[in-house]
């Protein structure tokens, strides 16, 4: 089946750097991959929707200037949430949906856990 | 705006007993899918089970299998023969179908599940 790889799992940063999480599909051409964030105990929020080539779309809410998203191929797409505060820290999570062949189906990342010190 | 209700936050079951998770949901276009997916501790967002809305059928997967009442707008989960492993939350999730194709997930707010020995 379809697999779509994030990294890292895990990651501390400072308070005031950047980080970047990834998220590849690594078997399919992702034409649109979408970013989640979860909290504690809550269901999943949708930060954005990303297609290739073009710029992401962004929900009521999110700052895109804090978390840029970059999705620059089929097969890559990168979230980096700029000057992390504690409050950014979450988990964080991307799907992808792929051509024609598997469009029927939305594939997720294992999640990265961010922790911002 | 579309909205998915999962009103029971936390449910239990006795191993090899079957429960029902209850779902429900609102919109008012005529072509969507609607899915159950599990997350164990691991966080990682496993499919369970989907449904397009324009088959009638019930979606049937092993021991998964639901309830599409789509004049109610309702889709309830039926885990039969529960295993310690179904222990995880459980999402109800929908999305619109564009010629086809997959929005972004709109979730509910999950129910708890924990199967008991």
């Amino acid at each position: 089946g379809a697999v779509v790889s994030q990294h890292p799992s895990r990651v501390i940063c400072k308070s005031g750097t950047s980080v970047k999480i990834e998220c590849r599909s690594l078997d399919f051409q992702a034409t649109t991959m979408f970013w989640y964030r979860q909290f504690p105990k809550q269901s999943l929020m949708l930060m954005a929707t990303s297609n290739e080539g073009s710029k992401a779309t962004y929900e009521q809410g999110v700052e895109k200037d804090k978390f840029l998203i970059n999705h620059a191929s089929l097969t890559l797409s990168t979230l980096t949430v700029t000057s992390a505060h504690p409050e950014d820290s979450s988990f964080y999570i991307c799907s992808a949906r792929g051509r024609r062949e598997v469009r029927n189906t939305i594939y997720f990342g294992e999640g990265s856990w961010l922790t911002v010190v | 705006a579309q909205t998915v209700t999962q009103s029971q936050p936390e449910m239990s079951v006795q191993e090899a007993e079957t429960v029902t998770l209850s779902c429900t949901y609102d919109t008012s276009e005529s072509n969507y899918y609607l899915f159950w997916y599990k997350q164990p501790p691991s966080r990682q967002m496993i499919l369970v089970i989907r449904q397009e809305a324009y088959k009638q059928q019930n979606a049937t997967e092993n021991r998964f299998s639901v309830n599409f009442q789509k004049a109610a707008k309702s889709f309830s989960l039926k885990i039969s023969d529960s295993q310690l492993g179904d222990t995880a939350m459980y999402f109800c999730a929908f999305t619109h179908s564009y010629g086809g194709s997959q929005g972004n997930l709109i979730f509910g707010k999950g129910t708890k599940l924990s199967v008991k020995p």
